[in-house]
């Protein structure tokens, strides 16, 4: 069965501090990875995506992924975060094979708090 | 841009009684799921749903729960009795593509309270 895991549920940065939050799946086949962010009140939006092609994924607001296909990772980095980075983070993966129907499985999740 | 939109934001209601949660896809998308996410645990997929059917469910959407699409435009969960352990956050989302290169866009969800 598919799993994801983020390794770290909560994280306190100050302003300008660089980010990484780990992320591993769970699959022996292809997958496509996604990380959603979710700020206070609203909605799961997109950060980024990782279909194929360059496993160094670039998002919205200065994040971007490195896809490590052989340790099952998709983590995501920012080299200064800022205060309106406070939000909570969830990995996600689609694992591909004959019969998916593209549901995704997330991770727990990350929540972010920077302070200022 | 297109919204998913997801109504009511807030439902609560009494054990045993039914409630319907209402999404609007982005309109020219084709395929769509549902959800929940459980305060304090981890987003749980419940159905995905695509050319007026389900497509997959996992085990958490049982008899108690139903999908459909019943105007071309609207895409519906209903709990028929709803349980205490169904209070949860509820989201919609869509995609253009089922499979490959999928990207779903998610509802600002539903927060459903069962008294």
């Amino acid at each position: 069965a598919q799993s994801v895991s983020q390794h770290n549920h909560h994280v306190i940065l100050s302003e300008a501090a660089s980010l990484e939050l780990g992320c591993n799946y769970s699959y022996g086949g292809t997958v496509n990875l996604f990380w959603y962010v979710q700020y206070p009140g609203q909605h799961l939006q997109l950060l980024l995506k990782y279909f194929s092609g360059d496993p160094l994924v670039k998002g919205i607001k200065g994040f971007e992924a490195e896809f490590i296909k052989s340790k099952f990772s998709f983590n995501l980095r920012k080299p200064s975060v800022q205060w309106s980075d406070t939000a909570e983070y969830f990995c996600a993966v689609n694992g591909l094979r004959s019969g998916n129907t593209g549901k995704l499985i997330f991770g727990q999740g990350t929540t972010l708090q920077v302070k200022p | 841009e297109p919204e998913v939109t997801q109504t009511p934001s807030h439902q609560v209601t009494q054990m045993g009684q039914e409630v319907i949660l209402r999404c609007v896809p982005i309109s020219n998308h084709l395929y769509f799921y549902w959800y929940r996410q459980i305060l304090g645990q981890k987003v749980e997929f419940l159905v995905s749903f695509y050319n007026n059917e389900i497509s997959e469910k996992s085990e958490i959407f049982d008899d108690q729960f139903s999908v459909e699409r019943p105007d071309g435009s609207n895409f519906t969960l209903k709990i028929r009795s709803t349980k205490l352990e169904d209070s949860a956050m509820y989201f919609c989302a869509s995609a253009a593509r089922g499979i490959t290169n999928n990207e779903q866009f998610f509802g600002p969800g539903t927060r459903l309270t069962v008294l």
